[in-house]
């Protein structure tokens, strides 16, 4: 089965709303990482969070190891947010082997 | 801030015909790895390398062949180009090792095999 599942799959809010999204993985992890990835456009790094909370902006990602979950919030959502938000794992023992989750879909709407 | 560098952005082939892709980074990172972006599937790695000379098969390598002649340099290499290879290709650097950092990706390169 699939190891890395995100949701939602896609996301609309209204400009100035909060988001929450959500990775969940069925395996051990040695990193995980959050991307953004702009319409047709290449992947940027957000974080690099293989535990705990970090802070960037109005973005927050928090991993919690023990219940296999990472989550992405973001406040006061722009309409320069939209695209796709991705998540990555590195799988326990594979060193160094990143595997991504399909994504999910946010449009911002002003 | 890191650099991955890929060539050509986009490439028409045809069915059977050799497809070289070309990743060069700057960013002095030991593992590199190229993937494949299609929807319904999201991103999937075909091969990866932990350094020169090194090559390792990634979820789907069947058809492609890798080659890490440098620090700097990675190809993929698709030697008979079939349709079902027609996607985005992106590559990616980061780390030493057990990634300990964040990932940096090219451009991508859109092949369309015809």
């Amino acid at each position: 089965g699939q190891q890395v599942q995100q949701s939602p799959a896609s996301l609309v809010l209204q400009e100035g709303e909060n988001a929450e999204l959500q990775c969940n993985f069925s395996t051990s992890l040695n990193s995980m990482q959050w991307f953004y990835q702009r319409p047709g456009g290449s992947l940027v790094s957000l974080f690099y969070n293989p535990s705990g909370t970090k802070h960037s902006g109005r973005l927050t990602s928090t991993t919690v190891i023990k219940e296999r979950r990472s989550s992405l919030h973001i406040s006061s959502s722009q309409t320069t947010d939209s695209g796709t938000y991705l998540c990555a794992l590195e799988r326990g023992g594979s060193n160094a082997k990143l595997t991504f989750g399909k994504g999910t879909k946010l449009s911002v709407k002003s | 801030e890191a650099a991955v560098t890929q060539s050509p952005r986009n490439k028409v082939a045809v069915t059977g015909g050799k497809v070289t892709l070309s990743c060069n980074q700057t960013n002095n990172h030991n593992n590199m790895y190229w993937y494949r972006q299609d929807t319904g599937h999201g991103l999937r790695l075909i091969h990866y390398s932990y350094g020169a000379g090194s090559t390792e098969k990634g979820d789907i390598p069947d058809g492609y062949k890798a080659s890490r002649p440098s620090q700097e340099n990675f190809s993929l290499i698709l030697e008979l180009a079939t349709p079902s290879q027609t996607s985005v290709y992106f590559c990616a650097s980061g780390g030493w090792g057990q990634i300990n950092e964040r990932l940096f990706f090219g451009h991508g390169t859109k092949l369309s095999v015809l």
